[in-house]
């Protein structure tokens, strides 16, 4: 079990760029989420994934934002025309379909930055 | 909607004391699990203690433990013996028990108390 790992780990961009970020998750996990938080929040939900189905999706994740899942195995945010009101951290977590299938692993994060 | 409260932004314990973080949820729900969660300095975050709402008994882990009250909607976190890597955010969140509709998959977490350890 290598964890939940996410790429990269800090983006900074310019505003009106576009950005991609990773998310491979606990290999054994069909269930992906991507969470947004910024300073001084708790994270909040965007979007959910069950193996290749996006299956929910926030208000929060406007129309610049787009999530996919290819082949249910890792999954890729992206963010077209940065805002600096997109500067935040952006989780993912994962979680499994036996056991405790309601607890939710963590990645690292990524860190943006629009300047 | 559920809604979770943290209403102690910051806290401080000294080493090897107990501290206690507090936690308040609002919900229509009956069958949910509630978390604390651990969010070190520029780490990531761990998962620290889970407690099922059809269970009465308080989770413990360790040197974690919880005191769940259901009916007032609390759920707080004691930290006994606290050690300097103790040292975090700590995040209450809240996810539903029903196992249909993306939406119930999600955690809703509260602003978090930023817990310092002093030696």
């Amino acid at each position: 079990d290598t964890g939940v790992s996410q790429d990269p780990r800090h983006k900074i961009t310019k505003r009106g760029q576009n950005v991609t970020f990773r998310c491979d998750p606990i290999s054994e996990h069909n269930r992906l989420y991507w969470y947004r938080q910024t300073l001084g929040q708790g994270p909040e939900f965007l979007t959910y994934f069950q193996n290749e189905a996006q299956l929910e999706k926030s208000r929060l994740l406007s129309d610049r934002f787009s999530a996919e899942r290819p082949k249910g195995s890792f999954s890729t945010l992206e963010i077209q025309r940065t805002e600096q009101g997109d500067s935040a951290m952006y989780l993912c977590a994962s979680s499994g379909t036996t056991g405790r299938i309601y607890e939710q692993y963590f990645g690292p994060g990524t860190r943006l930055t629009v300047t | 909607a559920q809604t979770v409260t943290q209403s102690q932004p910051e806290m401080s314990v000294q080493e090897a004391e107990t501290v206690t973080l507090s936690c308040t949820y609002d919900t229509s729900e009956s069958d949910y699990y509630l978390f604390w969660y651990k969010q070190p300095p520029s780490r990531q975050m761990i998962l620290v203690i889970r407690q099922e709402a059809y269970k009465q008994q308080n989770a413990t882990e360790n040197r974690f433990s919880v005191n769940f009250q259901k009916a007032a909607k609390s759920f707080s976190l004691k930290i006994s013996d606290s050690q300097l890597g103790d040292a975090a955010m700590y995040f209450c969140a809240y996810r539903s028990a029903r196992n249909s509709g993306g939406s119930n998959y999600k955690l809703t977490f509260g602003k978090g108390t930023l817990l310092t350890v002093n030696p």
